[in-house]
């Protein structure tokens, strides 16, 4: 059975500094979603990865695939307030998708 | 342009009753999905609905049901309502039958009581 597990569930972290989460999944898949979601709102798409090396930046979030190592990052640069949610990754098994339990994001002043 | 829209996005149902949910997705887009979270969880898929024909069904009991109509809205209906059911309905709606990205509606909450 597919698995998909993120690290950390939760995340604390102060202004300014970096961070990095994990998203390791147990079957191939070229395909990788990240989302956002804050709470009591839907899910909003951050990225698509489409290939094994695929690197997608926007702002002060970057995301990256590795498909041979079935890993992918969300990598946090000088965190902000605004960036505090829940992120969820979530892979293509081409009819659906299998989502993470989601790691929740808090940034501190 | 209008994304996925769902409604109603509040739902109060008490428990055994039957409650009917819906879905548009953005115009162009064929294929809906339905996905359940649970407070604390991660989506979990229920349906894929492509062209009006069920493509793929998660782990849910046959208490659940889908369908999709002719202008590729949907709607999912769940009979003998339990406890447990009480979760965020999501829709995603996506160009084709497969995924390459889908976009998902603002959700409704259903509580059973």
């Amino acid at each position: 059975e597919l698995k998909v597990e993120q690290n950390p569930l939760f995340l604390s972290m102060q202004e300014g500094k970096n961070y990095t989460i994990y998203c390791n999944y147990s079957t191939t898949s070229d395909r990788l979603y990240w989302y956002r979601q804050d709470p009591g709102k839907s899910l909003e798409s951050l990225f698509v990865l489409l290939s094994n090396g695929a690197v997608k930046q926007e702002g002060r979030l970057m995301a990256s695939l590795d498909t041979k190592a079935r890993l992918s990052t969300l990598h946090i640069t000088a965190a902000v307030h605004d960036l505090s949610a829940t992120y969820f990754c979530a892979v293509d098994i081409m009819i659906d998708m299998r989502f993470g339990a989601g790691t929740r994001l808090t940034v501190k002043p | 342009d209008a994304g996925v829209t769902q409604s109603p996005t509040h739902l109060i149902k008490t428990r055994g009753q039957h409650v009917t949910l819906r879905c548009s997705p953005i115009s162009g887009h064929k294929s809906v999905s339905w996905y359940q979270q649970v407070l604390g969880q991660g989506p979990q898929f229920i349906f894929q609905y492509y062209e009006k024909e069920e493509r793929g069904r998660g782990n849910f009991p046959d208490r659940f049901s889908a369908r999709q109509f002719p202008n590729y809205s949907s709607e999912l209906n769940v009979n003998a309502l339990l406890l447990g059911d009480s979760a965020l309905y999501l829709c995603a709606s996506s160009l084709q039958g497969y995924i390459t990205e889908a976009f998902f509606g603002q959700g409704t909450r259903l509580t059973v009581v």
